[in-house]
């Protein structure tokens, strides 16, 4: 079955270190979006790509970096300059052809101790 | 620039009553709107999605939206509600050649026996 596949489900992490997450898709999507979730916040967008090498900027960037060298996959890495890393992380991606419909993986937890 | 208001944070209904979710939307042209739902730990799923004509659009789970253009709402309804609604609810807005959708900040809904 075509899906989106993030690992790990959960993480833990001690201050200063750096973590990446994964996030794979056969649903054979060109762009591919970063989410992070906090109670009571909704959905903020990260980081986005719309095609494979290119990637822009959402709306809470900063202490995040992602790469986009093959077309199903979007890591993203959570570095040490992120102030606040503990929260849920949702990656998702969508067709052209499908206009603004998201589909989600099931997320990855990341606490930091 | 876009943005959604889901004005309840949580509502708690019986088992068998009538829902409603309410959703208003700021966005200068012409939007494409979406309803979320999303278990605990878990990704989100469509619901349903607006793109144009009938206002009046029906999704998954016997649920139905109303989009009201002089009202900027898109309202999500459900004649009579499950055990298994219980989740959290968000609205979402984009637009044609609009990449990125803006979500609101969900609601969570009870279902009580």
């Amino acid at each position: 079955d075509g899906g989106i596949t993030q690992s790990p489900k959960y993480l833990f992490r001690k201050e200063g270190q750096n973590v990446t997450l994964s996030c794979e898709q056969n649903l054979n999507h060109d762009a591919m979006y970063w989410y992070r979730q906090d109670p009571g916040q909704g959905l903020r967008l990260i980081y986005y790509s719309q095609i494979v090498n290119d990637f822009q900027k959402g709306d809470i960037a900063e202490g995040y970096s992602v790469s986009r060298e093959k077309k199903e996959s979007f890591p993203l890495t959570v570095t040490s300059a992120q102030k606040n890393p503990t929260a849920f992380y949702l990656c998702a991606s969508s067709s052209r052809s499908n206009t603004g419909e998201l589909f989600f993986g099931e997320g990855s937890r990341l606490t930091v101790l | 620039a876009q943005s959604v208001t889901q004005p309840d944070i949580h509502i708690t209904v019986s088992e068998g009553a009538s829902l409603e979710l309410r959703c208003n939307y700021s966005y200068g042209a012409t939007p494409y709107l979406f309803w979320y739902v999303q278990s605990p730990g878990q990704g989100l799923q469509l619901l349903l999605k607006y793109f144009s004509g009938d206002t009046l659009v029906q999704g998954i789970k016997g649920f139905e939206a109303e989009f009201k253009r002089s009202q900027s709402s898109f309202n999500l309804r459900k004649p009579s509600v499950h055990w298994s609604d219980a989740a959290e609810y968000f609205c979402a807005v984009g637009a044609w050649g609009n990449e990125k959708l803006t979500f609101g900040t969900g609601t969570r809904l009870t279902i009580i026996p």
